[in-house]
């Protein structure tokens, strides 16, 4: 089974800094990767995903990721962070023939003044 | 539309009691799913359908029973709840049936649980 590594649990980052997440993926083949941002209280929404093509994809809020076949990853970046990007963060990688979805354990996200 | 909703929102329940969660969606979706997540352990598939009257197993169905009379509802039963049930659950639904993972899966806000 497909499955994909978080290896952050916590990142704390100041306002306007840069932002860095990590997740490690573990398929020989090229995988469909997902990231997925959970605000407090709330579900969770698709920030971006990748199926094939351009290895950086663009997503919602100022979000991209890049996926490199040879880091096995596909981490989430922003430029400049906003204190309403705090977070809990998710990877996620399909699974079963596509039929199922399977989430990392998730990088919290903590901004600070 | 309303997307995903989910009822109710919290309940705390006695060790052995029974009781349903809700979840319906009104975007059409043939794929609906239930998570558990608890802290460290990210979302974990309790549950799932690919259309109505179709429903399997995901990794963690021990506990709890689920059933998909129509494409809008899709109730996750409790049938005798445990403290290791504790939980946030959320419902999840995608456009495709039998692609779930590679659709956009949308999410309900979530019913937190606490079993005494």
């Amino acid at each position: 089974a497909q499955s994909v590594t978080q290896p952050d649990i916590h990142i704390t980052v100041s306002e306007g800094a840069s932002l860095e997440l990590r997740c490690n993926y573990s398929y020989g083949a090229t995988p469909y990767l997902f990231w997925y941002v959970q605000s407090p209280g709330q579900g969770l929404q698709l920030l971006l995903k990748y199926f094939s093509g351009d290895t950086l994809v663009q997503g919602i809020k100022g979000f991209e990721a890049e996926f490199k076949r040879s880091q096995s990853s596909f981490n989430l970046r922003k430029p400049s962070v906003h204190w309403s990007d705090a977070a809990e963060y998710f990877c996620a990688v399909p699974n079963f023939g596509n039929e199922k979805l399977t989430f990392g354990t998730g990088t919290r996200l903590t901004i600070i003044p | 539309n309303a997307g995903v909703t989910q009822t109710p929102k919290f309940q705390v329940l006695k060790t052995g009691q029974s009781m349903t969660l809700q979840c319906a969606q009104d975007m059409n979706h043939e794929y609906m799913s239930w998570y558990r997540q608890d802290p460290g352990m990210g979302l974990r598939l309790i549950h799932y359908s690919v259309g109505a009257g179709i429903t399997d197993q995901g990794e963690v169905p021990n506990g709890y029973n689920v059933s998909r009379s129509t494409t809008e509802d899709f109730p996750l039963r409790l049938l005798s709840a445990a403290p290791s049930q504790t939980s946030v659950y959320f419902c999840a639904s995608s456009y495709g049936g039998g692609l779930a993972g590679v659709d956009e899966q949308f999410f309900g806000p979530g019913t937190r649980l606490t079993v005494l």
